[in-house]
C-alpha cells in the first residue's frame, strides 16, 4: 500500500533481537497490525496495537508506536530460524473496511 | 490454522479463460475480504462482502467479480485471464465490517493462480 512503508530486507543472527520498522501516513489509523508470511503460506496475524497505545508486549514480540512520527516497530527477542519470514505492517482506518499493507520486510535469520 | 479455508490451493490455466476461487470464512464471521498479492503490486485489497452484500471495492478489475452466498462462503470469479493476473489470491474474514478490534481480519492460506 502506498500509505505504509517498510524496509525490504533484514538479516539477523540467531539469538539476537530483530527490529522491523514501518511508517504510515494516515493519522486516522485506528489499529495497526503485524502479519507474518512464511514461504508458501498465508498471512498469520502476529499482533496488533490500538492507536492510543504506545507499547504492547506479547511474549517475544514488542510493538512500539510513535504516533507523533507515525512510526511503528516490531521487535522480536531471541530470534530463531523459525522467525525467517516476510513481515507485513498493516493499518486500518476508522470505519474503513480494508487493510492497507506495506510491501513487507523479508527477515532472514542466520546461524 | 486461522479457520479460513480456500480452494483450490493451486490453479494453472491459460489466457482468456475463467476461474472461480472459493473461500469459507471462520465460523461466526460475517465479512469476507479478497486480496491479491503480486510481486509488482504487493498486497492489494480487491473487495469486501458483509452478510451477503458488497460493502467496499478496492483495486478490482471489471473482469473480476465476487459474491457471498447465504451460507457466507464467497467466490471470486476471474474472467478473460491475462498473464498479469498470475498472483496469490487471499481471502480474509472478520466478524464485523471493519475498523474495530473485533473486525480483525484472519487470512486463509491463499490460492496461487498461474496464467500461462
Amino acid at each position: 500500500g502506498e500509505d505504509v512503508e517498510q524496509s525490504l530486507f533484514l538479516s539477523v543472527r540467531e539469538g539476537d533481537s530483530s527490529v522491523i520498522n514501518c511508517t504510515y501516513t494516515d493519522s486516522s489509523s485506528t489499529y495497526l497490525y503485524w502479519y507474518k508470511q512464511e514461504p508458501g503460506a498465508g498471512l498469520q496475524l502476529l499482533t496488533y496495537i490500538f492507536s492510543n497505545m504506545d507499547m504492547k508486549q506479547d511474549q517475544r514480540l514488542t510493538v512500539l508506536l510513535n504516533k507523533k512520527d507515525k512510526h511503528l516497530s516490531l521487535r522480536i527477542a531471541d530470534t530463531q530460524t523459525g522467525d525467517s519470514a516476510i513481515y507485513f505492517c498493516a493499518e486500518s482506518l476508522n470505519n474503513d473496511y480494508k487493510l492497507s499493507f506495506g510491501a513487507g520486510t523479508t527477515v532472514t535469520v542466520r546461524a | 490454522d486461522s479457520g479460513v479455508t480456500q480452494t483450490p490451493k493451486h490453479l494453472i490455466t491459460a489466457t482468456g479463460q475463467r476461474v472461480t476461487l472459493r473461500c469459507s470464512p471462520r465460523s461466526g464471521d460475517l465479512s469476507v475480504y479478497w486480496y491479491q498479492q503480486s510481486l509488482d503490486q504487493g498486497l492489494q485489497f480487491l473487495i469486501q462482502y458483509y452478510n451477503g452484500e458488497e460493502r467496499a471495492k478496492g483495486n478490482i478489475l471489471e473482469r473480476f467479480s465476487a459474491q457471498q452466498f447465504p451460507d457466507l462462503h464467497s467466490e471470486l470469479n476471474l474472467s478473460s485471464l491475462e498473464l498479469g493476473d498470475s498472483a496469490l489470491y487471499f481471502c480474509a474474514s472478520s466478524f464485523g465490517q471493519g475498523g474495530r478490534l473485533k473486525d480483525t481480519q484472519y487470512f486463509g492460506p491463499g490460492t496461487r493462480l498461474t496464467v500461462l
